[in-house]
């Protein structure tokens, strides 16, 4: 069974940083690509970053590019969201997802996590 | 990156059918066929239904259908069922190598 877990979620103020961590099991987790996606309060999905099945190659949302760094770690299986220089409109729970397919990314994701809470406030 | 339009919400009865419309441009929906579509009940996972423009994984009931003509694509619930009622959203992949979702669209089943 696939399974997807964040962590790392939580309070920080704003200018602040968080690292999100994705626990992946059940998959062939270096075949994988992976992404990240966000959800504000009271809105819609938000595709923030994803990056390749080897960790070569990686791509953001204009929203985080600059502030936000994806990395992988395919020994342990894990996902990471590094978060720095945050807003408060960076507020939302995050989800890690998993690529459908191994020969292209980017184009669905058939697995994903039950997502952790980032709130920016002072 | 500019999110696809989709209208707020549809509503439907128990065994209506309902669409529901995702409008991109020329550098997403319309230059790609790979537009996806997203079953979200709130605070669970969101559940892949379609990918492809309209193609179903497997376990995925043959209720949901999509289709694409030119920037617009859509999602066809048929027999339309309470367990239906959620949050929808499409995704195209982009001419940058990113991923866009649509606005979401609420569904209610009368």
């Amino acid at each position: 069974e696939v399974q997807l877990l964040e962590s790392g979620g939580g309070l920080v103020q704003p200018g602040g940083s968080l690292r999100l961590s994705c626990t992946a099991s059940g998959f062939s987790f270096s075949s994988s690509a992976m992404s990240w996606v966000r959800q504000a309060p009271g809105k819609g999905l938000e595709w923030v970053s994803a990056i390749s099945s080897s960790g070569d190659s990686t791509s953001y949302a204009d929203s985080v590019k600059g502030r936000f760094t994806i990395s992988r770690d395919n020994s342990k299986k894990m996902l990471y969201l590094q978060m720095n220089s945050l807003r408060a409109e960076d507020t939302a729970v995050y989800y890690c997802a998993k690529d459908s397919r191994t020969s292209i990314w980017l184009v669905s994701l058939d697995y994903w996590g039950q997502g952790t809470l980032v709130t920016v406030s002072s | 990156q500019s999110a696809l339009t989709q209208p707020a919400s549809v509503s439907g009865s128990p065994g209506q059918s309902i669409t529901i419309s995702c409008t991109g441009t020329s550098s997403d929906v319309g230059g790609y066929n790979y537009v996806s579509w997203y079953q979200h009940h709130p605070g669970k996972a969101p559940k892949l239904m379609i990918y492809d423009v309209s193609d179903r994984p497997s376990g995925v009931s043959d209720r949901f259908s999509g289709s694409k003509s030119g920037k617009t694509a859509s999602l066809t619930i048929s027999g339309l069922q309470t367990e239906d009622e959620a949050d929808y959203y499409c995704s195209s992949y982009t001419v940058s190598s990113t991923l866009v979702f649509g606005t979401g669209t609420k569904v209610t089943v009368l």
